[in-house]
């Protein structure tokens, strides 16, 4: 089954404790994105890849780093987690950039205290 | 800088009613316009997506429509049934923004009751 997976569901940290969301897509997409959503600011991209190695900027990737080691994989990393940060993320992947449907992973619900 | 805006905000029907949500977009330069469903605190569902060169697409009670040049979009629902209660998202896929993101408008939450 064509999927976009996301690990863990569910997660509460303390501030400053590093974590790693994992993101997987077995579609052999080569464009993969991280969003997070917020109640009144709706969906925002936080980083996107184009493809292996290469990794950009969305509309707020403070406080987050992406790496794209291989294909299938673009992990979102939060190296010092703040409250702010609490949010539901969403992993999402296409064919490639362009007029292409992007498939969404279930979410992650992440709370930092 | 794109923006999309989905009216109402909220609305609440009677089972079997047929109604349209409507998603409005500022740049018409866009691959495609995606509906979505999302149930409270879950994912997103995919429910259409309409490219730029089409102007409608059907899936069982749900039919959107897309009018590019005047930036808008409808999906209308017939017969509603309080299954369908969600939030509804529409989200614009621009060509000229570098990472392509998708522009999401902040939603429509439906509500049918029975």
């Amino acid at each position: 089954e064509a999927q976009v997976t996301q690990n863990p569901r569910y997660l509460i940290t303390v501030t400053g404790k590093k974590l790693t969301v994992t993101c997987s897509q077995n579609m052999n997409h080569e464009y993969m994105s991280w969003y997070r959503q917020d109640p009144g600011l709706g969906l925002r991209q936080i980083y996107y890849s184009m493809n292996v190695e290469v990794t950009d900027k969305g509309d707020v990737p403070e406080g987050y780093k992406v790496s794209r080691k291989e294909k299938r994989n673009f992990p979102l990393i939060l190296e010092s987690p703040s409250p702010n940060q609490t949010s539901l993320y969403f992993c999402a992947s296409s064919l490639t950039a362009g007029p292409y449907e992007q498939y969404f992973g279930p979410g992650t619900r992440l709370t930092v205290t | 800088k794109q923006e999309v805006t989905q009216i109402p905000a909220a609305l609440s029907v009677p089972e079997g009613e047929n109604l349209v949500l409507n998603c409005s977009f500022t740049d018409s330069a866009i691959y495609n316009l995606q509906w979505f469903r999302q149930d409270p605190g879950k994912g997103l569902t995919s429910l259409l997506l309409i490219q730029s060169s089409q102007r409608e697409q059907t899936s069982g009670r749900l039919n959107a429509s897309l009018d590019k040049s005047s930036g808008r979009s409808t999906l209308y629902i017939a017969a509603s049934q309080p299954g369908d209660s969600a939030t509804y998202l529409c989200a614009v896929r621009l060509i000229n923004q570098a990472g392509t993101a998708l522009i999401f408008g902040k939603g429509t939450t439906l509500s049918v009751s029975s």
